[in-house]
C-alpha cells in the first residue's frame, strides 16, 4: 500500500488566494482527519470524517476553512481566502474503523506559505 | 479537557545508549489509548508504540519500550541502543476510547550524538 498520500508537498500562495490541499487515504480505512501543526499550537485536528461523513468540524478555524470528502478515497481541505496565519503543515491521516485503536496513519503533510 | 504534557523539549542521547522521554497526561476517563509518534526530519509522522490503558502489561517495539503508570498518568518512551535514524520530534498522544480525536503533547526533540 502506498500509505496516505497528500498533494502538493509544498505550496506558496499569496494573501488573499484560494488554496486546495488534497488527501488520498489508505484503501479500506473509513475515517480521515485533517491536522495542522504549528510552532506556536501544535498539532490540531481541525475535522474528521468517518465513511465520508463529516463528524467533528470543530476544530475548524473559521469559515475560511472548508473540507470535503465526496468518495471513501478523496478528501480536500480549502481555505479561501488564505491569509499569513494559515501557513501551517497540514496532516491529513487515516485510520480503519473507529476509535483510532490501531492508530493513525499520516501522510507526508502539505507546508503551506501564503505569502 | 484532556491534555497531553511533554515536560523535555529537548532531549540528547549519545549512540548506542539509552534515553527515556517523558509523557503525563490529564483524563477522568478509564478506556483509552496512548501512543508515540516519530516526526523526522522529513515531516512524516510514524507510529512508534501503542498502549491500550487496561493493560497492565507495558508495550514493546524492538528497541522503543513503553513505562505506563495509570495511577500517576505517565506514559515515557525509552529507546534502547540508540541509533544516529532514531533522531527526530517525539509526540505522544492520548484518545479517548469513545472519541476520534487524537490529543497530542507539544513533542520532544531528540538528538542522538555519534
Amino acid at each position: 500500500d502506498a500509505g496516505v498520500i497528500q498533494s502538493p508537498r509544498h505550496e506558496v500562495t499569496e494573501m488573499g488566494q484560494e488554496v486546495t490541499l488534497r488527501c488520498k487515504p489508505i484503501s479500506g480505512h473509513n475515517s480521515l482527519f485533517w491536522y495542522r501543526q504549528t510552532m506556536m499550537r501544535g498539532l490540531e485536528l481541525l475535522i474528521y470524517f468517518n465513511n465520508n461523513v463529516p463528524i467533528d468540524d470543530s476544530g475548524m478555524p473559521e469559515d475560511r476553512f472548508s473540507a470535503k470528502m465526496p468518495n471513501a478515497s478523496f478528501s480536500t481541505l480549502k481555505i479561501q481566502p488564505s491569509e499569513p496565519r494559515d501557513s501551517a503543515v497540514y496532516f491529513c491521516a487515516s485510520t480503519q474503523g473507529l476509535g483510532g485503536f490501531y492508530g493513525y496513519t499520516f501522510g507526508s503533510g502539505t507546508r503551506l506559505t501564503v505569502v | 479537557a484532556q491534555t497531553v504534557t511533554q515536560s523535555q523539549p529537548e532531549m540528547s542521547v549519545q549512540e548506542a545508549e539509552t534515553v527515556t522521554l517523558s509523557c503525563t497526561y490529564d483524563t477522568s476517563e478509564s478506556d483509552y489509548y496512548l501512543f508515540w509518534y516519530k516526526q523526522p526530519p522529513s515531516r512524516q509522522m510514524i507510529l512508534v508504540i501503542r498502549q491500550e490503558a487496561y493493560k497492565q502489561q507495558n508495550a514493546t517495539e524492538n528497541r522503543f519500550s513503553v513505562n505506563f503508570q495509570k495511577a500517576a498518568k505517565s506514559f515515557s518512551l525509552k529507546i534502547s541502543d540508540s541509533q544516529l535514524g532514531d533522531a527526530a520530534m517525539y509526540f505522544c498522544a492520548y484518545l479517548w476510547g469513545g472519541s476520534e480525536k487524537l490529543v497530542f503533547g507539544k513533542g520532544t526533540k531528540l538528538t542522538v550524538n555519534p
